[in-house]
Order: C-alpha cells, then sequence, then structure tokens
C-alpha cells in the first residue's frame, strides 16, 4: 500500500456522461498530482495541487477540471466522455512542490472506460 | 522543451540474463531531477529510483544499477540475473527543477520480458 488512495479502481460509463475520481493524499503530503496513461498519448501529466491552490497545468483538456479540499483530498472531475478518454488515471501526493523533487508517490490508479 | 526517450519499445530475456533498458533525454535546466518507476501488470506505478542533475554517481541497489552520464544525457538502467518478478514496463522521467517544477515528463516505457 503506497498511502495514496484512489477510488474507484475501475469506472464504466457512456460516453456524454461525468464522472469524479477521487484521491486520499499520503498522511503528510500537501501536493497532489494528476496522470492520465493511455495507449496513444502515454503518461501525461494533467494538473498538480499544492494545500488547495492549483500549481501547474498540463495537457489537461476544457472538459476536466480538478480542486483540492482542505482536507486535501483531490477530485478529478471528466465531463462529456468521448471514447478517447479511456485510460488509466493516476494520482501521487508528495510533500512539497518547487525547485527539489524527491519524486512522488502515485495511487494504484483508477480505470476508466468509457463505451 | 524536454523530453524523455526510451528507444526500446519491447524486451525479452532468459532468466539470469543481465538486461540494460537505455533512456536518453532533453533538456535546458541546469538542475533536473531523473527517476525511474516500474508499473508491473497489476498496474501501479512503483518509484525505484531519484537521481539529481549535479550527482553523477553511479548507484547499485541489490540486483539494479543506474549509470547516469550527463555528457550523453542518458540515465541507463541495469538488471543484473534478471528474474520473471521483474517483468514489467520500466519508465524513465524527467522534471526539470526551474521551468516545470514537480511535474514528471515520462519516456514511452519499455516493456520487459522475463522468460523463465
Amino acid at each position: 500500500d503506497s498511502g495514496v488512495t484512489q477510488t474507484p479502481k475501475h469506472l464504466i460509463t457512456a460516453t456524454g456522461q461525468r464522472v469524479t475520481l477521487r484521491c486520499s493524499p499520503r498522511s503528510g503530503d500537501l501536493s497532489v498530482y494528476w496522470y492520465q496513461q493511455s495507449l496513444d498519448q502515454g503518461l501525461q501529466f494533467l494538473i498538480q495541487y499544492y494545500n488547495g491552490e492549483e500549481r501547474a497545468k498540463g495537457n489537461i483538456l476544457e472538459r476536466f477540471s480538478a480542486q483540492q479540499f482542505p482536507d486535501l483530498h483531490s477530485e478529478l472531475n471528466l465531463s462529456s466522455l468521448e471514447l478517447g478518454d479511456s485510460a488509466l488515471y493516476f494520482c501521487a501526493s508528495s510533500v512539497a512542490t518547487g525547485m527539489t523533487n524527491y519524486g512522488y508517490t502515485f495511487g494504484s490508479g483508477t480505470r476508466l472506460t468509457v463505451v | 522543451a524536454q523530453k524523455v526517450t526510451q528507444a526500446q519499445t519491447e524486451i525479452s530475456v532468459v532468466e539470469k540474463e543481465d538486461v540494460t533498458l537505455d533512456c536518453v533525454y532533453e533538456t535546458r535546466d541546469t538542475t533536473y531531477y531523473l527517476f525511474w518507476y516500474k508499473q508491473p501488470p497489476s498496474g501501479e506505478l512503483v518509484f525505484l529510483i531519484r537521481r539529481n542533475s549535479f550527482d553523477e554517481q553511479n548507484e547499485i541497489s541489490g540486483r539494479y544499477s543506474w549509470n547516469f552520464q550527463k555528457s550523453t544525457s542518458s540515465f541507463n538502467f541495469t538488471i543484473t540475473a534478471s528474474q520473471v518478478v521483474d517483468s514489467a514496463v520500466y519508465f524513465c522521467a524527467l522534471s526539470e527543477a526551474e521551468t516545470s517544477g514537480s511535474r514528471l515528463t515520462f519516456g514511452e516505457g519499455t516493456q520487459l520480458t522475463v522468460n523463465p
């Protein structure tokens, strides 16, 4: 157990729907990161939050949004889902952010299948 | 822009063979971090090693070793006496401290299959 908890583990939904992926970071970690792993795009950074504030944005579609709550858990919202959104979505957490990157701990992922 | 290239898409070896996974990176930053992660068939991403750009010492951890060469922008990973449990996808990743904070740019991954 990495200490980073992602729910649900699997999600199957139809095109056009909206889903919410949840992530609880490791105890003491203030930063949360979201990554998408798809067959055609590989592992791509989506977005980072630090202590409730958005810190960095990557290749995140406008149909996707995220937030980090006061208790530091984070949610990734995916709307108007398309077949191409089918992927493994990882959350990761780390103690800090910025210049010194000690690496971070990944959760086990949420596998999203859009049908 | 940062880039990580893992030219070997798939490698297949027989148990007890040594295998080296290649990683070449591109960055303009002088301060950066390199990582290797393992993704077994179960799907999770397991951290293996972190190296910063100022530390070119090679590292050995059990059967694993890493060779960091700034002159060739490479950070290769060798598994000695491979085992079936080493079968996984291995990712090399780069974090540019100056331009992109703590986000990771991953290579495409190398699928390693160790056959008994």
